[in-house]
């Protein structure tokens, strides 16, 4: 168990739709990341935050947004959803901002229908 | 479990042999990197990390050798067990500041009895 949570894990909705993935990283780290999984992609960054702040930012759709919040967890905001959104997402979090092992979630399993 | 990367290059090695899992990164002026480990179904986990004023660095079982000239990492796996089997992700930073690892796209490790 890496110490980091993310709920739900899996996630099946109808294309336009929107969703929230939920990130709790492990205590005491500032930093949360999000990727994305799809096979054909492997694994793609897509955001980070470090103690509520952006600070780095990968090939993220406009239709996604994410968020950290006081209590440092974290959330994705996925809207008008498509079939090519179908993938896993995975958060990860560290200590520091940058250069440091990141641990990972189990991921959530987003299949858009 | 959830399929990752199904066209992965794949290694196969028997049970007890070595491992040398090989990787090519991007950007010469990415200073760290790390070997994950992804399990079917799971997150990615950490293995063992490198800093670019490092060319070697030992953990337990595994040796990453990090080569710059040609931008070449790999990770070595001593006396392969089967629990080894999955697939293995070398990570750069390219972030220029802050944490924005860079995977490759993964190789399947199969090890058979």
């Amino acid at each position: 168990d890496s110490g980091v949570t993310q709920t739900p894990k899996h996630l099946i909705t109808a294309t336009g739709q929107r969703v929230t993935l939920r990130c709790s990283p492990r205590s005491g780290d500032l930093s949360v990341y999000w990727y994305q999984q799809s096979l054909d992609q492997g694994l793609q960054f897509l955001i980070q935050y470090y103690n509520g702040e952006e600070r780095a930012k990968g090939n993220i759709l406009e239709r996604f947004s994410a968020q950290q919040f006081p209590d440092l967890h974290s959330e994705l905001n996925l809207s008008s959803l498509e079939l090519g959104d179908s993938a896993l997402y995975f958060c990860a979090s560290s200590v520091e901002q940058r250069s440091t092992e990141a641990f990972f979630g189990q991921g959530t399993r987003l299949t858009v229908v | 479990g959830e399929s990752v990367g199904l066209h992965l290059p794949t290694l196969s090695v028997q049970e007890g042999d070595n491992s040398i899992i090989n990787c090519a990164y991007s950007n010469s002026a990415s200073d760290y990197f790390i070997w994950y480990k992804q399990e079917s179904g799971k997150g990615p986990q950490f293995i063992i990390d490198i800093r670019s004023n490092m060319d070697k660095r030992q953990g337990q079982r595994v040796t990453v050798l990090l080569n710059k000239t040609v931008k070449h990492l790999s990770l070595q796996i001593a006396a392969t067990q089967p629990g080894d089997s999955a697939v293995y992700f070398c990570a750069e930073n390219n972030s220029g500041g802050y944490n924005k690892l860079i995977f490759g796209a993964g190789t399947r490790l199969a090890v058979h009895p």
